[in-house]
């Protein structure tokens, strides 16, 4: 079984659109993470929560809200699509936040048209 | 601001030969080191991670090793075979800080 799923692994929008992505991890992790991996592969954090609670907010627009329903899930709306938008995102999940790697599923490629 | 690299953008090596990845970090407060590998199409994987308080690592055919004098890291791969061929990423964290990624070093194996 997948450790950590999202859906959908591909998603094709217009500009300006709102969309979802969902992840779900079944590893008994406390702590799930979104990240964005660019063009040139270089992966950024975006969002962390921890017990359903928000604990890192990386400078990421308005546009994005995230939101976990429980420690299983996390999940990622944006709103109002822009060109920029187009890129890898990333599911994380890890057991605490300290000396514990983060295990991840295999992305979202967005593409805005 | 701080942030964590790597010496080479790509490497190529023989099938069968040693690999040894680099990457350094300027965060000298690190204490918490991962790397990573991703092929085509799927999510970074785990490799094997390595804390402060150790210098070398062993798993099954690789080896980390960090230097915390002129803060470095490196990823040694035994016998590389082909389906090593990946982006290697290292990534480094303080405390509960964010994960902080390198820009990552793709491995090509020749057969």
């Amino acid at each position: 079984d997948t450790a950590v799923s999202q859906t959908p692994k591909y998603l094709v929008t217009q500009m300006g659109n709102d969309k979802s992505i969902k992840c779900e991890q079944n590893l008994g992790h406390d702590t799930m993470y979104w990240y964005k991996q660019d063009s040139k592969k270089f992966l950024k954090i975006m969002f962390s929560y921890n017990n359903k609670e928000l604990i890192i907010n990386e400078t990421v627009p308005n546009r994005f809200s995230p939101k976990s329903p429980d420690k299983a899930h996390l999940n990622l709306h944006i709103n109002s699509l822009e060109l920029g938008d187009s890129a890898v995102y990333f599911c994380a999940s890890s057991r605490g936040q300290i000396n514990q790697p983060q295990h991840f599923g295999d992305g979202t490629r967005l593409s805005i048209l | 601001g701080e942030s964590v690299g790597l010496h080479l953008p790509t490497l190529s090596v023989q099938e069968g030969d040693n690999s040894i990845i680099n990457c350094a970090y300027s965060n000298s407060a690190s204490d918490y080191f991962i790397w990573y590998k991703q092929e085509s199409g799927k999510g970074p994987q785990f490799i094997i991670d390595i804390r402060s308080n150790m210098d070398k690592r062993q798993g099954q055919r690789v080896t980390v090793l960090l230097n915390k004098t002129v803060k470095h890291l490196s990823l040694q791969i035994a016998a590389t075979q082909p389906g090593d061929s990946a982006v290697y990423f290292c990534a480094e964290k303080r405390g509960n800080t964010p994960l902080v990624f390198g820009k990552g070093t793709r491995l090509s194996v020749i057969a």
